[in-house]
């Protein structure tokens, strides 16, 4: 079975500080791994996905996230936040199995201060 | 590429009345289609899988037959609450897969506020 924890709830950095969202994973076979972000009242937007192709995988808006068979992480980071990277933030693992239904993280809520 | 519509944005209904959502995935072909549910500051909780003609797969603890989802064509899904009650006020999203925009990668819709007063 796969599973997808999320360390801290809340994450609060200052506006230029770097931002590191942990996601680590459980899977007993080779997983695909998500990072969406979610605004206030919104659907969810993909940020970057792994999919076995390079490990460091760049997204959108600057983030990026690495791939960790070792340490079964999948880290988002971004080099310096943004007020508009407040949101919530979800980690999500996916097997193939047909229909590749989501394990989501319980999310990450960022808080980027001024 | 990979836009994923859904209509109403927000609703309101009456209690024992039924309202139908819609997920449209606008340029691409969607094979398979889930249904979410969201809970406020929770995370999402999968209701039900669908496969374009298929009957949909519900997850365990979902009622079927107060959650009807269709999924009649590669574009189209739906999902109607029936008889709706207070309990079913929630937000729901719907997200999209197909294999020209990845069969792996779900792209998902900017959700449906339900209110049933």
């Amino acid at each position: 079975a796969q599973s997808v924890t999320q360390l801290g709830s809340h994450v609060s950095v200052s506006e230029g500080a770097l931002v590191l969202l942990r996601c680590n994973y459980s899977s007993s076979v080779p997983p695909y791994l998500f990072w969406y972000v979610q605004y206030p009242n919104q659907g969810l937007q993909l940020l970057l996905k792994y999919t076995s192709a390079a490990t460091l995988v760049k997204g959108i808006n600057g983030f990026e996230a690495e791939f960790k068979k070792s340490e079964t992480s999948f880290h988002l980071t971004k080099p310096s936040a943004h007020m508009s990277d407040a949101a919530e933030y979800f980690c999500a693992v996916s097997v193939g199995s047909g229909t590749y239904k989501y394990i989501f993280g319980t999310g990450t809520r960022l808080k980027v201060l001024a | 590429g990979a836009v994923v519509s859904q209509h109403p944005s927000r609703v309101i209904c009456k209690s024992g009345t039924s309202v139908k959502i819609e997920c449209r995935s606008l340029d691409f072909q969607a094979t398979t289609m889930f249904w979410y549910r969201q809970f406020p500051k929770k995370s999402l909780m999968l209701m039900a899988t669908s496969n374009e003609g298929s009957k949909a797969t519900y997850e365990q603890g979902v009622e079927k037959d107060k959650f009807l989802i269709n999924h009649a064509s590669l574009t189209l899904s739906t999902l109607t609450v029936t008889s709706a009650h207070p309990e079913d006020s929630s937000f729901y999203i719907c997200s999209a897969s197909g294999p020209l925009a990845g069969v792996e990668t779900q792209y998902f819709g900017p959700g449906t506020r339900l209110l049933v007063l």
